[in-house]
């Protein structure tokens, strides 16, 4: 098993550029998530889904959209990219009800935006 | 919604000594609290967690008590060691939410 995997890792974008980021699992894990990190900030949650077909917002959605492709795939759009974007950007699975399970993280994309 | 607290955000020990990271957080009703470790550069990755029947849970040389009156669990390494230096995240969730909140992180330096 692969687990989670994420494309591409490292991606530079001009300012006003778009780009997807990819992600995938092989676990028939229900729920997904996309997270930020930023230094001294932690872990912040910008968008999740519980099960396929249903996406929500989490705590920073503000400039990203997500699409639940299907069970397996859930990718992150930006569509006009800024400099406050650049982060390392992590996709994670889990089993169901993701807040009482392990989630597994993919490893990660590392975005800068000039 | 939740809030989890974490501290210290840096410790330095040294090597065979112990370290403690400490986690609060806000809501009575949380149930589950995972933690996980990110080495650098790397992904973050569960390496114990415990659920709010239990007060404490032991995997070799980690441990995790739980103190669900007080709102506050703990993360406690024994004899550490270099490869113990890593980033660590608290997190905290509840049954019926599909989102643990995590702990802004603690970065673990262990001197040879």
């Amino acid at each position: 098993n692969a687990g989670v995997t994420q494309t591409p890792k490292f991606q530079v974008l001009k300012t006003g550029q778009s780009m997807t980021l990819q992600c995938a699992q092989d676990m028939n894990h229900n729920s997904m998530y996309w997270y930020r990190q930023d230094p001294g900030m932690g872990l912040r949650l910008i968008y999740y889904s519980a099960s396929e077909g249903t996406t929500d917002k989490g705590e920073v959605p503000n400039g990203y959209n997500v699409s639940r492709l299907n069970k397996r795939e859930f990718s992150l759009r930006l569509e006009s990219a800024a400099p406050s974007q650049t982060s390392v950007y992590f996709c994670a699975s889990s089993p169901e009800r993701g807040g009482l399970y392990e989630q597994f993280f993919g490893p990660g994309t590392r975005l800068t935006v000039l | 919604g939740e809030n989890v607290e974490q501290h210290p955000s840096t410790l330095s020990v040294q090597e065979g000594d112990s370290a403690v990271i400490k986690c609060t957080y806000s809501d009575s009703a949380s149930n589950y609290f995972p933690w996980y470790k990110q080495e650098l550069g790397k992904r973050p990755q569960l390496i114990i967690d415990i659920r709010s029947n239990v007060g404490e849970k032991k995997d070799q040389r980690i441990a995790v008590t739980l103190n669900k009156t007080a709102k506050h669990f703990s993360l406690h390494i024994t004899e550490t060691q270099p490869e113990d230096s890593a980033v660590y995240f608290c997190a905290a969730s509840k049954g019926g939410s599909y989102i643990p909140t995590f702990g802004r992180g603690t970065s673990l330096i262990v001197h040879p």
